[in-house]
């Protein structure tokens, strides 16, 4: 099993729909989680962190459910410059160590038409 | 604010030539620093990691090396490249040495595109 899944899509939706994102990790201690969006040809960029009483900033809410070990991204009212690549991330390293690492999932392709 | 930068851009070698990618962050001391790949169409691929100067841990056996030779330098390196190096390389930051580090999301340079012929 992967440490991070996400389906990858490709989700096409017109502008103003709502699209939801699902990912789920393995590692049960994982510790922090966050959502990246990356668009094409392009380093990846914080979009939000995750956290455990879900948290929403503007049009995007983020969801973790620890006892499933399932994360989401819920997007309203999607815009064209929605579409991108969004990549569920987590923390894989357990307690104790100082390097911070993070596992990327494949990403999940978002294209929004008008 | 903090910044990272990466450089070159984009880069054409030829099988067998050597690699030298440089990044550099600044407005930050400690950080924790890494080196991804990622193949076309596919997710990031941990290369390197660093937790100070002199302190790199590599995550899979390659053709790569990297060095920190200063606190907010980090190096990515090769002596032979080979085809499949062929990628978009990132180097990326965290917050280091603090009980926070954990918690922390890495934030990416602009990358560098290789191109081996």
């Amino acid at each position: 099993r992967k440490e991070v899944e996400q389906d990858p899509g490709p989700f096409n939706v017109p502008e103003g729909a709502t699209v939801a994102f699902n990912c789920t990790y393995s590692n049960s201690a994982s510790q922090s989680f966050f959502w990246y969006r990356q668009d094409c040809r392009k380093e990846p960029k914080l979009l939000m962190s995750v956290y455990s009483s879900g948290n929403e900033d503007g049009r995007f809410t983020a969801q973790l459910n620890r006892a499933s070990q399932y994360i989401s991204l819920l997007i309203r009212d999607s815009k064209l410059s929605d579409s991108a690549t969004y990549l569920c991330v987590v923390n894989s390293n357990a307690g104790g160590t100082s390097y911070g690492k993070l596992t990327f999932g494949q990403g999940t392709i978002l294209t929004v038409h008008p | 604010s903090q910044t990272i930068h990466q450089w070159p851009a984009t880069l054409v070698q030829p099988v067998g030539s050597p690699l030298s990618l440089e990044c550099t962050v600044e407005g930050t001391s400690n950080p924790n620093l890494y080196w991804y790949r990622q193949a076309a169409g596919r997710g990031l691929q941990l290369l390197f990691y660093s937790i100070g100067i002199d302190q790199i841990s590599s995550e899979v056996p390659q053709n790569l090396s990297a060095s920190r030779p200063q606190d907010r330098q980090f190096i990515l390196s090769s002596k032979k490249l080979l085809l499949s190096d062929s990628g978009f390389y990132l180097c990326a930051w965290s917050v280091g040495r603090t009980y926070l580090t954990s918690n922390q999301p890495q934030h990416f340079g602009d990358g560098t595109r290789l191109s081996i012929l």
